[in-house]
């Protein structure tokens, strides 16, 4: 299969504390998103990072990308409960193909 | 949700019949996409346009059938539905910026076919 795999599949933490989630990928990729989805919601677009790119940062959030390893990491530091949601992780081949390969997501919660 | 909407947002239907699901943007984006969100899959991409009449199949398409006559509404319709199309659907747009396009999600539909 192509599609992202992302672990853990459920993660808990308490508020304050930093949260990492993977994801892992078998095909060579232009780029890697991260979206996140509130319960109930549409997903969110949060960040991209390019295959040639190791890290990128954007608020509280921090990406890196390992392409010799297949695998990124979305790390979220001084968590909320606002950031209680699922996480995803979607590749953009290389190529024309138009289509985002999705993995299955990481559902976290924050506990205040 | 930015300048998306899906209609309707809750449907309960039965086996057979035929159901229509819209989606409507505001963005004037090229691009719309289908999707159906399953426990235990993730997202799967159902069909997908890149303009008006243009569009094409994604990987889970049996069943389905889209529209677009327009830019700024995709239509997706179960030709007689089934129990394994229930299902939350998400309409998707994008706006071509290349190989670093982001899709922009709608709120959802959530299907459930008796």
């Amino acid at each position: 299969s192509q599609q992202g795999e992302e672990d853990p599949q459920a993660l808990s933490i308490q508020e304050g504390e930093n949260a990492t989630m993977n994801c892992s990928y078998k095909t060579s990729i232009n780029n890697l998103q991260w979206y996140r989805q509130n319960s109930g919601r549409g997903l969110v677009h949060l960040i991209l990072i390019r295959s040639n790119e190791r890290e990128k940062h954007s608020g509280r959030l921090r990406v890196t990308l390992d392409t010799s390893k297949k695998s990124s990491s979305l790390l979220i530091t001084a968590s909320r409960a606002a950031d209680t949601a699922s996480y995803f992780c979607a590749l953009r081949g290389v190529g024309n193909n138009r289509k985002l390969i999705w993995g299955l997501g990481t559902s976290l919660a924050v506990n205040p | 949700d930015a300048g998306i909407t899906q209609s309707p947002r809750h449907k309960v239907t039965e086996t057979g019949t035929p159901v229509t699901l819209r989606c409507h943007q505001t963005e004037n984006h090229r691009y719309m996409y289908w999707y159906r969100q399953d426990p235990g899959h993730g997202l799967r991409l159902i069909h997908y346009s890149y303009g008006v009449k243009d569009t094409d199949k994604g990987e889970v398409s049996d069943g389905y059938s889209v529209s677009r006559s327009k830019t700024e509404d995709f239509l997706l319709t179960l030709e007689s539905a089934t129990s394994s199309q229930t299902s939350v659907y998400f309409c998707a747009i994008s706006e071509s910026t290349g190989s670093e396009e982001t899709q922009y999600f709608g709120p959802g539909t959530r299907l459930l076919v008796l």
